[in-house]
């Protein structure tokens, strides 16, 4: 069974900065890209960042870019989204998830992890 | 940014009856159309992808339709585990986005 486990989140002051992880097991995981998406309290989903299999290729909302930074570590099986420069705004729960075993765009998501969260508040 | 819409909001629903959800992309996505169910307390999940295509695992009361800019869910037959809140997602390019939701309420 694929597993996704988050890890990181926590209350910070804006302006602070937070590192989170996602452990990963029950598949092959540098074969697969993954992502985190992220959902403010009240609010919809919304898409953060993407890293491909290899790490070559990454991608981030505009929301997210020059703060945020996407990296993978293939040999522990985990991914990670550090967050720097926080604002109230970023305040929401984060997902980790991979994509699908069929889906080839690695723009589908598919487990999710039961998140973690994240509190930016003085 | 490609703009997903989702309409209406809020759908009331008495169970054993149908619901239809419709999603607009702000400009043509092909059939670059995913669903998600969102249930309180519990991780996304993928229902629909390709527009049309169930995930994994996911019954035959959830349907999907539709190309370029309009597309459509359709739940055949609420069960009590089917009021979620349920999101659209484009990923014809990046950057991807999301709908805002349509909640499925009990009438």
């Amino acid at each position: 069974d694929v597993q996704l486990l988050e890890s990181g989140g926590g209350l910070v002051q804006p302006g602070g900065s937070l590192r989170l992880s996602c452990a990963a097991s029950g598949f092959t995981f540098g074969s697969f890209a993954m992502s985190w998406v992220r959902q403010a309290p009240g609010k919809g989903l919304e898409w953060v960042s993407t890293i491909s299999g290899s790490g070559e290729n990454i991608y981030y909302a505009d929301s997210v870019k020059g703060r945020f930074t996407i990296s993978r570590d293939n040999s522990k099986n985990t991914v990670y989204l550090q967050l720097n420069t926080l604002r109230a705004d970023d305040t929401a729960m984060y997902y980790c998830t991979k994509r699908p075993y069929y889906d080839t765009s690695g723009r589908l998501f598919d487990p999710w992890g039961q998140g973690t969260l994240v509190t930016v508040s003085s | 940014e490609i703009v997903m819409t989702q309409s209406p909001a809020t759908l009331s629903v008495s169970p054993g009856e149908r619901a239809t959800l419709s999603c607009r992309a702000s400009q043509s996505i092909s059939s670059n159309l995913a669903w998600y169910q969102h249930k309180p307390g519990q991780a996304p999940r993928l229902l629909i992808y390709g527009a049309s295509t169930r995930a994994t695992g996911v019954t035959a009361t959830f349907s999907g339709s539709g190309s370029g800019t309009e597309f459509t869910l359709t739940i055949s037959s609420l069960q009590s585990e089917d009021f979620a809140v349920y999101y659209c997602q484009h990923y014809n390019n990046w950057p991807l986005t999301f709908g805002g939701g349509t909640k499925v309420e009990i009438k």
